[in-house]
């Protein structure tokens, strides 16, 4: 079965340090999404991308960058860690580009704490 | 720029009891909506979506939603309440053109036996 996947689960981090989340999905889907989950502020998008090669940023990606050189990973980079960017992170796909009414499948989230 | 508002952040409801969530949207035009449900330590999943056919939306685990256009209103409801339905439920909206998702703050629902 298709499925989307993000490793690490959880990860503790030390302010400064580079961290890099993994997103891999084999739905064969277009479109890539990263998002960060914070109590009080519901799913925020960071970076998202409609292909190969393209990316762009979201609502809140200060301090993060993607790149997508296959269809299947989505990256994301924290270039020098921040407490404020403890949080829950979660990928999610979608196959078609334009239109605006595909579902998103969602990963099962990565748990970041930076210290 | 496009808005959802959902109002409660936390909604309990005896078990068997209807559950009503409620969603507001902010938007120039008719949006395509959407409500995902989060079970716990989990990633989202779709509900139902509207996508301009019927306003009556009917999704999973006996939930539905009316689109209402006068109202800006995109309610989530389930006539009898089960313990598996405690989760957090997100309400989101998208432009039609793009696949980008603005998700509300999220409801919590609780479920008293």
């Amino acid at each position: 079965d298709a499925e989307i996947t993000q490793s690490p689960r959880h990860k503790i981090t030390e302010t400064g340090r580079q961290v890099t989340l993994a997103c891999h999905q084999t739905w064969n889907h277009n479109n890539m999404f990263w998002y960060r989950q914070d109590l009080g502020h519901g799913l925020r998008l960071i970076h998202y991308s409609y292909g190969v090669h393209d990316t762009n940023k979201g609502e809140v990606s200060d301090g993060y960058s993607v790149s997508r050189s296959n269809t299947e990973d989505l990256p994301l980079t924290l270039e020098s860690a921040a407490s404020s960017q403890t949080s829950v992170y979660f990928c999610a796909s979608s196959g078609r580009v334009g239109g605006g009414a595909d579902t998103q499948y969602f990963g099962p989230g990565t748990r970041l704490t930076v210290l | 720029a496009q808005s959802v508002t959902q109002l409660g952040s936390h909604v309990s409801v005896s078990e068997g009891a209807l559950v009503l969530l409620r969603c507001n949207y902010s938007s120039s035009v008719p949006p395509y909506l959407f409500w995902y449900v989060q079970y716990p330590n989990q990633g989202l999943q779709l509900l139902l979506k509207y996508t301009s056919a019927a306003t009556l939306v009917k999704g999973i685990n006996g939930f539905e939603a009316e689109f209402k256009k006068s109202e800006t209103s995109f309610h989530l409801t389930k006539p009898s309440a089960h313990m598996s339905d405690a989760a957090e439920y997100f309400c989101a909206v998208s432009d039609r053109g793009n696949e980008k998702l603005t998700f509300g703050t999220g409801t919590r629902l609780t479920i008293i036996p």
